[in-house]
């Protein structure tokens, strides 16, 4: 039985410069989340998925940021012109409706 | 505004020496509350979920409670390995989970 999956763990990037992380769910969970968490806090939510529908965005979430799952299955989310106040760990969960959010390891982005 | 709170910061505990964290909410239309275990570096653990007042769940040497305006983790005979970062997250009807700062726990042999 697989969890969550991040692709990639760790990314360093310049300041200006796009990324794009991708998660993997757990097989048949049909929702999809997105969490950034920073030092010492606990994770924020920024968005989530019911299979290919966006149901719901943070107010986190500015323009530079956009998710997608197309097809329902994998996310991609990408920060556009990236800020070092984006340096964060950014976690994706799933969950089967709306039982238990399993975590992925998450990906680390530095931003220098 | 939803507000979690969790108390203490930091605890640091001899191996064996039991106590209990605690998770103090206002969450407006409450569907549940999740209890993590995080790590250094990793993403969180899922621990439990507790849905209405009264109810108690236990795993190995954590048990959770929940009342209407806040949940305890117990942790009774700790070990070193229980070293981590427990995290309570009440989740509101749009299915998002807000999450406190976590209570930061050192067991010490």
């Amino acid at each position: 039985d697989t969890g969550v999956s991040q692709d990639p763990r760790h990314k360093i990037t310049k300041r200006g410069q796009n990324v794009t992380f991708r998660c993997d769910p757990i097989s048949e969970h049909n929702r999809l989340y997105w969490y950034r968490q920073t030092l010492g806090q606990g994770p924020e939510f920024l968005t989530y998925f019911q299979n290919e529908a966006q149901l719901e965005k943070s107010r986190l979430l500015s323009d530079r940021f956009s998710a997608e799952r197309p097809k329902g299955s994998f996310s991609t989310l990408e920060i556009q012109r990236t800020e070092q106040g984006d340096s964060a760990m950014y976690l994706c969960a799933s969950s089967l409706d709306i039982y238990e959010q399993y975590f992925g390891p998450g990906t680390r982005l530095t931003v220098t | 505004e939803d507000q979690v709170t969790q108390s203490p910061e930091a605890l640091r505990l001899q191996e064996g020496e039991s106590s209990s964290l605690n998770c103090s909410y206002t969450v407006s239309g409450l569907r549940g509350l999740f209890w993590y275990r995080q790590d250094p570096g990793k993403g969180p653990e899922f621990l439990f979920t507790l849905y209405s007042a009264g109810e108690e769940k236990e795993k190995e040497r954590l048990k959770a409670t929940l009342t209407k305006k806040e949940s305890f983790l117990h942790i009774t005979a700790p070990k070193p390995e229980d070293s981590a970062t427990y995290l309570c997250a009440p989740k509101r009807d749009t299915d998002k989970l807000i999450f406190g700062t976590g209570t930061r726990l050192q067991v010490f042999p």
